[in-house]
């Protein structure tokens, strides 16, 4: 079956740096998306990747290993308005996305 | 600057009533995409559509219905809701092709509770 995981909730500090991780089994692949979303408003597009690699976009970061079926997102320079959930997607052959739960993150002070 | 908009952000109905959700783009997208999301679960597509009076199903399609009379909205139609359709409800929209670096844009959602 077709499944996404990732943590349910991840905490940091302001100023610092996280890391959230998502594994991904599709049937084929076609790219892993991260999307952020602020509670009780739109999920946001944040990147796509298809090679294995770090994506770099100002404070934030995405990384694939397609061999390992891993992907994570990196949010440096933590702010408070960073906290919201983030939602790991991957797309499989037919070109449907597959959903993990998301991740709400929580930025203290 | 809204791009997709839902017409109703939140709504109350009772079991058995009919249930619209309307959703509007103005970027000239093809592509259509109504999701519910539910706590601990990830998005889950209920119906799309690629093309003006097209239809296709999604993963959950069942208890609902879409109409796309015109290019630019997609509403979705629950003929008698019930209770476990007590959601929230996102609509998305893309432009056309099957390229993988497709992204969705979403509309603010619609949170329907089913008393």
């Amino acid at each position: 079956g077709q499944n996404i995981d990732q943590p349910t909730e991840m905490t940091a500090t302001e100023g610092a740096i996280v890391q959230i991780n998502c594994t991904y089994q599709t049937s084929g692949f076609n790219g892993l998306f991260w999307y952020q979303q602020h509670a009780g408003e739109a999920p946001t597009f944040l990147s796509y990747n298809v090679l294995d690699g770090l994506e770099e976009k100002g404070r934030f970061s995405s990384f694939l290993s397609r061999s390992k079926g891993y992907s994570y997102l990196l949010l440096k320079e933590l702010q408070m308005k960073d906290s919201a959930s983030y939602l790991c997607a991957g797309m499989d052959s037919n070109y449907q996305l597959i959903w993990g739960a998301g991740t709400k993150l929580i930025i203290k002070p | 600057d809204v791009k997709v908009t839902q017409s109703s952000r939140y709504l109350v109905k009772r079991t058995g009533e009919k249930v619209f959700l309307e959703c509007v783009q103005d970027m000239d997208h093809e592509n259509m995409f109504w999701y519910r999301q539910d706590p601990g679960l990830g998005l889950r597509l209920i119906y799309f559509s690629y093309d003006v009076k097209m239809k296709e199903k999604g993963d959950i399609p069942e208890g609902y219905s879409v109409s796309r009379e015109k290019k630019e909205r997609f509403s979705l139609i629950l003929e008698s809701a019930s209770t476990n359709q007590t959601s929230m409800y996102l609509c998305a929209s893309t432009s056309g092709g099957t390229s993988g670096a497709n992204v969705l844009t979403f509309g603010a959602g619609s949170r329907l509770t089913v008393l």
